[in-house]
């Protein structure tokens, strides 16, 4: 199994700022199968990225994806208040399906 | 409009089955798969499996082998997920989603374990 490996947990910041978020697999994520969705409490989670890079319909462009070998970053550019949420990683290229444990956006 | 609809919450015992429904609506049932994912309280989110809503053929977690199955109805355009001998940490919603990644989820259905 690949497991995803999220950093930090939390990640404590300010509307305005900049948030990196980090996912590491423990061995190659086959095509960059990598995507990262948002969930807020009590709502189902939203698709960000898919593809480590390629913005889902409809996100904005503060939202980008990278993808360093095995690692894998999510940043927002520019935190607005609707931003604040938890953010998990998936890599899908191969089974089982796997999610990185989520990091919490928390407002500051 | 794609819409995925599943069945109301569950409270069963230790030991029992559940046997959750997702009804699709708005795309053409058979051709994609149909992924559950679970959530515990607090906690993140965790695959269980899909099933290939064409040929009706599955792939497990491996943690749910044999305790999970998988299987659709195309005349309704529904996909159920039945787990059995049910534990208190079987406590979570339950989720059904089309063809991760998406942006496609059902609304989720909580299922409580407890004696």
């Amino acid at each position: 199994d690949i497991l995803m490996t999220r950093s930090p947990a939390t990640l404590s910041l300010s509307p305005g700022e900049r948030a990196t978020l980090s996912c590491r697999a423990s061995q190659s994520v086959s095509s960059s199968y990598l995507s990262w969705c948002w969930q807020k409490p009590g709502q189902t989670p939203r698709l960000l990225i898919y593809g480590a890079s390629t913005r889902a319909t409809g996100i904005p462009a503060r939202f980008s994806g990278g993808v360093s070998g095995t690692d894998f970053t999510l940043t927002i550019s520019r935190l607005e208040p609707e931003d604040f949420a938890v953010y998990y990683c998936q890599q899908y290229g191969s089974s089982p399906l796997t999610f990185g444990g989520g990091t919490k956006v928390e407002i500051k | 409009q794609v819409q995925l609809v599943q069945s109301g919450a569950e409270v069963k015992k230790p030991g029992a089955s559940v046997k959750v429904s997702c009804k699709a609506s708005g795309y053409t049932f058979t051709g994609y798969y149909m992924h559950w994912v679970r959530q515990a309280p607090g906690q993140g989110l965790e695959w269980m499996g899909w099933i290939n809503c064409d040929s009706g053929g599955t792939n497990y977690a491996q943690k749910f082998q044999g305790r999970v199955t998988m299987t659709r109805d195309t005349s309704i355009s529904t996909a159920y997920m039945e787990l059995s001998r049910l534990r208190s940490d079987d406590t979570a919603v339950y989720y059904c989603a089309r063809q991760l990644p998406t942006d496609y989820w059902g609304q989720g259905t909580l299922v409580t374990v407890s004696s």
